[in-house]
C-alpha cells in the first residue's frame, strides 16, 4: 500500500524559531500534498495543498508567509513554521492521496508534534 | 452549518455489540467518503471508502451511503476493546473537487470489555 513518510515525528523549539518537517512519499508519485492540523481534542484542519512545481493553496485564515510550503519533487514536500510561538503547537500531518485521482484515499503521515517554548 | 458533521460521543457499547458511527454532509456534489481511525497521540488510518449509494462490507466494517439524505454510517460488528478510538468521517469531491478532504469533528468509541 501506499506509505507517506513524516519527519521528525517530535520537535520542540523555542518561540521566534523556524521549523521544517519534511513529508515523502515512499512508493509512489504524489502531485498533490495536503497539510492537516489538529489540536487536541479538535479534527484535523486543512492548512494547505502543496503541489509540486507550483505555489502551494493556501486555506482562509491560514497565513502563507508564516507556513511556507515546498513541493520540491514528486515525492517530497516541506513545510516550514517560521517564527514559531506557543499557540502554534500542534499536530501537524500531511498525507497523499494513494490511487493518483483526486477521489483517492489520503495517506496520512505519522504526523509531527511540534512544542513551541 | 459545518460542512461534515458527527457525534462528538462518546459512544459506548459492550464487547461483542454492533457499534454504528454516523456522519451528514453538506455539499451535495461531494463524491467520495472516508472512515479513518485514529488512536490517541496518532495519525488517522484508513478503514473504508465508499463512493456510491448503498453499503460497502469489508470484514467486520460495513459503510452505508445516502447521496440523497446526505449521510453515510460506519457499522463495526462484534466490537472490540481494540476499536476504541475516534472516527473520523470525511468527505471529498466537493465543488472544488481539488482532492482534498474535509474532516467532521470525529466520534470517540469505547468498547467495554
Amino acid at each position: 500500500g501506499a506509505v507517506v513518510s513524516q519527519h521528525p515525528s517530535w520537535v520542540i523549539c523555542k518561540s521566534g524559531t523556524s521549523v521544517k518537517i519534511e513529508c515523502r512519499s515512499l512508493d509512489f508519485q504524489a502531485t498533490t500534498m495536503f497539510w492537516y492540523r489538529q489540536f487536541p481534542k479538535q479534527s484535523l484542519m486543512l492548512m494547505a495543498t502543496s503541489n509540486e512545481g507550483s505555489k502551494a493553496t493556501y486555506e482562509q485564515g491560514v497565513e502563507k508567509d508564516k507556513f511556507l510550503i515546498n513541493h520540491a519533487s514528486l515525492t517530497l514536500s516541506t513545510l516550514t513554521v517560521t517564527s514559531a510561538h506557543p499557540e502554534d503547537s500542534s499536530f501537524y500531518i500531511c498525507s497523499a492521496p494513494g490511487g493518483g485521482s483526486y477521489n483517492s484515499p489520503l495517506h496520512f503521515g505519522n504526523g509531527t508534534r511540534l512544542t513551541v517554548t | 452549518q459545518k460542512e461534515v458533521e458527527q457525534n462528538s460521543g462518546p459512544l459506548s457499547v459492550p464487547e461483542g455489540a454492533i457499534a454504528s458511527l454516523n456522519c451528514t454532509y453538506s455539499d451535495r456534489g461531494s463524491q467520495s467518503f472516508f472512515w479513518y481511525r485514529q488512536y490517541s497521540g496518532k495519525s488517522p488510518e484508513l478503514i473504508m471508502f465508499i463512493y456510491s449509494n448503498g453499503d460497502k462490507e469489508d470484514g467486520r466494517f460495513t459503510a452505508q451511503l445516502n447521496k440523497a439524505s446526505q449521510y453515510v454510517s460506519l457499522l463495526i460488528r462484534d466490537s472490540q476493546p481494540s476499536d476504541s478510538a475516534t472516527y473520523l468521517c470525511a468527505v471529498g469531491g466537493g465543488s472544488s473537487n481539488t482532492g482534498k478532504l474535509i474532516f467532521g469533528q470525529g466520534t470517540t468509541l469505547q468498547v467495554k470489555p
